[in-house]
């Protein structure tokens, strides 16, 4: 079964900076891409970055709201995905979501809160 | 970068009706999108996946089709349960990999 677990959620202040991490298990994580989705409060899903597979290179791709501020990388040994993010902003506050696509399919975490605020 | 518009953004239905739920695209996807349902308060469900295919354990109700980059989620009797935003999301090659805003299925 697919698991994905994140955590490393919590209250920063504006400026500051922030480490999410996201626990896979149940499939190959190194042939699979990885992304990041948030949803700040009542609004939308965004995705904001991918980590793509093995075969891909692990390159890494970021929404222009993050990139520059925000690094994704990962870790085939401990099967995670980290989400580095920096300068935040108070719209930065959302629920972060860890996703793996396999076969098409999407597969979705439970969730971290980040709160962006002074 | 691709631009994905959903519509409506709210929908009022009853229990039993067929709802449609559109998907478009402003550039050809293929058959590259997928739906996601989200609760209140709970991580989005992927229902379908590569346009019309239905995620293993999601009812036969809900259906995905594909007309050029027009996409169509549609529930063929609308459940309790089903009440829920409903987001879809393009899968192309290249990134961003841009959400719809979302439909709000409510109750009518």
């Amino acid at each position: 079964e697919v698991q994905l677990v994140e955590s490393g959620g919590g209250l920063v202040q504006p400026g500051g900076s922030l480490r999410l991490s996201c626990a896979a298990s149940g499939f190959t994580f190194s042939d699979h891409d990885m992304d990041w989705v948030r949803q700040a409060p009542g609004k939308g899903l965004e995705w904001i970055g991918r980590s793509k597979n093995s075969g891909q290179r692990y390159t890494t791709e970021y929404a222009a709201s993050v990139r520059g501020r925000f690094t994704i990388s990962r870790d085939d040994s401990k099967t995670s995905l980290s989400l580095q993010m920096s300068s935040l902003k108070t719209e930065d506050t959302a629920v972060y979501y860890c996703v793996t696509w396999i076969a098409g399919r999407g597969y979705w975490g439970q969730g971290t809160l980040v709160s962006v605020s002074s | 970068d691709i631009q994905m518009t959903q519509s409506p953004s709210t929908l009022s239905a009853s229990v039993g009706d067929r709802v449609t739920l559109t998907c478009r695209a402003s550039q050809s996807l293929g058959e590259c999108l997928a739906w996601f349902q989200q609760k209140p308060g709970k991580a989005p469900k992927t229902l379908i996946y590569k346009a019309s295919n239905l995620e293993s354990g999601v009812p036969s109700r809900f259906s995905g089709s594909r007309s050029g980059t027009e996409f169509t989620l549609t529930i063929s009797s609308l459940q309790p349960d089903d009440f829920a935003t409903y987001y879809c999301q393009q899968c192309n090659a290249y990134a961003p990999y841009t959400f719809g805003q979302g439909t709000k299925v409510e109750i009518k």
